[in-house]
């Protein structure tokens, strides 16, 4: 069965600094994963997702995150935080479900607060 | 394109009401999703429609029905609310399902079960 852990419940970091939010993962088959934005009381937005290719996959908003296979680790980084990155972070994998649809698994959630 | 829109946006019920949450998306998706957001618990898939004409269960449908009405409206019903269904409620589309599909999600239904 596949899993997504992010093990930091929130990140605090300051606005300028790097960012990083961490994701590890667990699949039987290839990877598939996304990382999703939500801003308080919205849905979920998507920033981006690692298919296959390059391991560095650049996302919306200046977000990128790095796919490492061999720590099965997608962290979600940005150069420069900004005090509007401060969001609800979610990290998902894609597996095989019934009906031949691939269903997702969300990780809990990771809060990001950036400091002015 | 409206996306996906959600009705309605806030609920409160009594313990043992039911209500149908409503959920329709205009991109043509073919999938279509139902999730609870807890606090702590992220996001946890109730039920899913990979097409039209077909629904599975998630990690927790008790307690739930759901209807594919046609290709755009997927509803969620509770039968009998409980207040552990106290929830934020999404709706999220892809269009087929596939193990690439970015997911479209709406903006929530905030219920609460008294």
């Amino acid at each position: 069965a596949q899993s997504v852990a992010q093990p930091e419940d929130q990140v605090n970091v300051a606005e300028g600094n790097p960012l990083t939010v961490k994701c590890t993962y667990s699949v039987s088959g290839n990877p598939y994963l996304f990382w999703y934005v939500q801003y308080p009381n919205r849905g979920l937005q998507f920033l981006l997702k690692y298919i296959t290719g390059d391991n560095l996959v650049k996302g919306s908003y200046g977000f990128e995150a790095e796919f490492n296979k061999s720590q099965t680790s997608f962290h979600l980084k940005k150069p420069s935080a900004l005090v509007s990155d401060s969001a609800l972070y979610f990290c998902a994998v894609r597996d095989k479900g019934g009906g031949g649809s691939y269903i997702p698994t969300f990780g809990r959630g990771t809060s990001l607060i950036v400091h002015p | 394109n409206a996306g996906v829109t959600q009705t309605p946006k806030f609920q409160v019920l009594k313990t043992g009401q039911s209500m149908t949450l409503q959920c329709a998306q205009d991109m043509n998706h073919n999938s279509m999703y139902w999730y609870r957001q807890d606090p702590g618990m992220g996001l946890r898939l109730i039920y899913y429609s990979a097409s039209e004409g077909t629904t599975d269960k998630g990690e927790v449908p008790n307690g739930y029905n759901v209807s594919r009405l046609n290709k755009r409206e997927f509803s969620l019903r509770l039968e009998s609310a409980a207040p552990s269904q106290t929830s934020v409620y999404f709706c999220a589309s892809a269009k087929q399902g596939a193990s690439t599909d970015t997911q479209y999600f709406g903006p929530g239904t905030r219920l609460t079960v008294l």
